[in-house]
């Protein structure tokens, strides 16, 4: 079974410059999570997907960043402007049915680390 | 809000000896828990979990965790570390609206 992937691996960029990040789960996993992950810290939910639904947002800084799950599969997470506090790594995580998702195990991918100049 | 607390940020042991992580959380309502390991170099995955029944539930590689409902606990224990548990170790709390929160992890490094 192949696991969630996700791109670029890592990501340099300048503060105030844009970046996007790809990620695509399991495949039949309903539930797609974004998480940010500050070196020394866990991670941090940013948004919860279910198919292309958004279940929770309340911790994504919604005048910089966005996500979007079209067709349920595939997602993108999206900083614009980003400023160097957003350094960190970004990890996609799936797992399956999402109305009983706090059941399930989530699988996660290999993150993205960004480094905001 | 829920909360995670991790208590030890690093722990170091040598092989063959007993590990206890400790692991709290704030929330009243029902939880479901999971203990998350990262090996250097690869993804986080899933050591165990709690939903209901049993209190001491069992994960690979011979992990077990105890949960206490009265002190909001979710330790997670080893009898007999071997280097190769030298990782990350997260735990993890769901509510029963799939909210997930993370504590902020043990780095455990084993010597041996």
């Amino acid at each position: 079974e192949a696991g969630v992937a996700q791109s670029p691996r890592y990501k340099i960029i300048e503060k105030r410059q844009s970046v996007a990040f790809w990620c695509n789960p399991i495949s039949g996993h309903a539930t797609l999570y974004w998480y940010q992950q500050i070196l020394g810290q866990g991670p941090k939910l940013l948004i919860q997907f279910q198919n292309n639904g958004v279940v929770d947002d309340s911790q994504l800084p919604k005048d910089r960043f966005s996500a979007e799950r079209l067709k349920g599969v595939d997602s993108t997470l999206k900083i614009q402007p980003a400023k160097l506090e957003d350094s960190a790594v970004y990890l996609c995580a799936s797992s399956l049915v999402g109305l009983q998702s706090s059941y399930n195990e989530q699988f996660f991918g290999p993150g993205t680390r960004l480094t905001v100049l | 809000a829920q909360s995670v607390s991790q208590h030890n940020h690093h722990v170091i042991l040598s092989e063959a000896a007993s590990l206890e992580l400790g692991c709290n959380y704030s929330y009243g309502g029902t939880v479901n828990l999971f203990w998350y390991v990262q090996y250097p170099g690869q993804h986080l995955q899933l050591l165990l979990k709690y939903f209901s029944g049993d209190p001491l539930v069992k994960g690979i590689k011979g992990f077990e965790a105890e949960f206490i409902k009265s002190k909001f606990s979710f330790n997670l224990r080893k009898p007999s570390v071997q280097w190769s548990d030298t990782a990350e170790y997260f735990c993890a709390v769901n509510t029963n609206a799939g909210k997930s929160t993370f504590g902020d992890g043990t780095t455990l490094t084993v010597k041996p």
